[in-house]
C-alpha cells in the first residue's frame, strides 16, 4: 500500500524558536495532503489541508501565521511551528490521499520546553 | 462540537471473545465510515470501512455494522488477540469518501487479555 513518511519522529526545541515537520508521500503524488494534532486521550483534530501549489486551508481556529503549511511539490508538504510555546507540545500526523484512500505519516511528536 | 463521539475511552477482553467498539455521530452529511487502530507514537493504520449504502462490512476477523437511522456503527473484532491492543479510532467523512478530510472520535484502548 501507499506509503507516507513523516519526520522527525520526535522533536524537542526551546521556546520562541521554530520547527519544521516534514511529510513525504514516498510511492505516489499527492496533490492534497492533511494535517492533524493530537493532544493526549483525543481524537486527531484536522488543523489544514495542504495543496499542492497553492494556499492550505485552516480549519477553524487554526492560527495559519503559527502553523505555516508549504505543499511546493507533489510529494512533499512541510508544516512549521513557529516561535514555538509549550501550548504547542503534541503530537502532529500527516495524511496523504493516495488512489485508494488515505494512509498517514508515522507522526511527530513535538515538545516545547 | 463533537461530531463523531466514542463513549467508551477503554474495553477490556479476554483473548478469544468478541471485542465491540461503538461509535455514535451527529452530522447527517457523513457518508463514508472508518476505523483506525493505533499505536503509541505512531500513526493510524487503516482497518476497515464501510460506505452509508451498506449496513454491513466484513474483512476476516473484523466486522463494521452501520446503523444510519440511530447515526450508530459499531466495529466487531472476533476472535480479539492480544495483538489487537490499541488505541481504536472511529472517522467519518461527508461527500467525499476516504479521500476527503476525517473527523475522528477520541479514540477507545482496548486491551485484549491473554
Amino acid at each position: 500500500g501507499a506509503v507516507v513518511s513523516q519526520h522527525p519522529s520526535r522533536v524537542i526545541c526551546k521556546s520562541g524558536t521554530s520547527v519544521k515537520i516534514e511529510c513525504r508521500s514516498l510511492d505516489f503524488q499527492a496533490t492534497t495532503m492533511f494535517w492533524y494534532r493530537q493532544f493526549p486521550k483525543q481524537s486527531l483534530m484536522l488543523m489544514a489541508t495542504s495543496n499542492e501549489g497553492s494556499k492550505a486551508t485552516y480549519e477553524q481556529g487554526v492560527e495559519k501565521d503559527k502553523f505555516l503549511i508549504n505543499h511546493a511539490s507533489l510529494t512533499l508538504s512541510t508544516l512549521t511551528v513557529t516561535s514555538a510555546h509549550p501550548e504547542d507540545s503534541s503530537f502532529y500526523i500527516c495524511s496523504a490521499r493516495d488512489p485508494e484512500g488515505t494512509a498517514f505519516g508515522s507522526g511527530t511528536r513535538l515538545t516545547v520546553v | 462540537d463533537q461530531q463523531v463521539k466514542q463513549n467508551s475511552p477503554s474495553l477490556s477482553v479476554q483473548e478469544g471473545r468478541i471485542s465491540i467498539l461503538n461509535c455514535d455521530y451527529t452530522n447527517s452529511m457523513f457518508d463514508y465510515f472508518l476505523w483506525y487502530k493505533k499505536y503509541p507514537a505512531e500513526g493510524p493504520t487503516f482497518l476497515i470501512s464501510i460506505s452509508s449504502i451498506k449496513d454491513k462490512n466484513e474483512d476476516g476477523r473484523f466486522t463494521v455494522f452501520l446503523n444510519k437511522s440511530a447515526k450508530h456503527l459499531s466495529l466487531h473484532i472476533v476472535p480479539s488477540q492480544p495483538g489487537d491492543s490499541a488505541v481504536y479510532f472511529c472517522a467519518a467523512s461527508a461527500g467525499g469518501g476516504s479521500n476527503y478530510k476525517l473527523t475522528f472520535g477520541k479514540g477507545t484502548l482496548l486491551t485484549v487479555n491473554p
